[in-house]
């Protein structure tokens, strides 16, 4: 067990719906990224908070936003969904934004749009 | 930005011998050098980092090196058990901020 914890495991929607994906990060971590790996894919990096104030943007498109609430845990919204958004979303944690932390993942929630 | 690229992208080896992935990476100033094994459907674990004022790092069978002079870092596992059979990413970053991660090795050992 990582200590990240995200909710729901697996989600099931249509196309052109909107989700939300939740992400509690360790005990004591102030940062949290949210990657993306689709199918026999890397680990795309989507977006990274710290203490609450976005710290890094990656390929993060625009239908996807993201917020991190003052109790540290992180909100991944995911809009107008598409066939090719289907895949697996990781929360990573780590314990400061100063310096190189090692990050610690969640196990993930699949979504799949139909 | 930072641009890392990771080989092989498969790899077989018999239950112990030894495995090598190596990853180089673009940026100078990338210092941090961490390596994830992923199972299938888990999720990425930290297995072993290394930084950039370290040349060499083990824990157990697993050991990292990294030459900085030529911008590259590689995994190597010894005695490999089927246990061992995974994806290993490798990731660079500077900051903390963002993290480079590698295309991935896909690692099986064959009893």
């Amino acid at each position: 067990d990582s200590g990240v914890t995200q909710t729901p495991k697996h989600l099931i929607t249509a196309t052109g719906q909107r989700v939300t994906l939740r992400c509690s990060p360790r005990s004591g971590d102030l940062s949290v990224y949210w990657y993306q790996q689709s199918l026999d894919q890397g680990l795309q990096f989507l977006i990274q908070y710290y203490n609450g104030e976005e710290r890094a943007k990656g390929n993060i498109l625009e239908r996807f936003s993201a917020q991190q609430f003052p109790d540290l845990h992180s909100e991944l919204n995911l809009s107008s969904l598409e066939l090719g958004d289907s895949a697996l979303y990781f929360c990573a944690s780590s314990g400061s934004g100063v310096g190189n932390q090692p990050q610690h993942f969640g196990d993930g929630t699949r979504l799949s749009i139909l | 930005g930072e641009n890392v690229e990771q080989h092989p992208s498969t790899l077989s080896v018999q239950e112990g011998d030894s495995a090598v992935i190596k990853c180089t990476y673009s940026d100078s100033a990338s210092n941090y050098f961490p390596w994830y094994k992923q199972e299938l459907g888990k999720r990425p674990q930290l297995i072993i980092d290394i930084r950039s004022n370290v040349g060499e790092k083990k824990d157990q069978r697993i050991a990292v090196t990294l030459n900085k002079t030529a911008k590259h870092f590689s995994l190597h596992i010894t005695e490999t058990q089927p246990e061992d059979s995974a994806v290993y990413f490798c990731a660079a970053s500077m900051t903390g901020n963002q993290f480079y991660f590698g295309t991935g090795t896909s690692l099986t050992v064959i009893p």
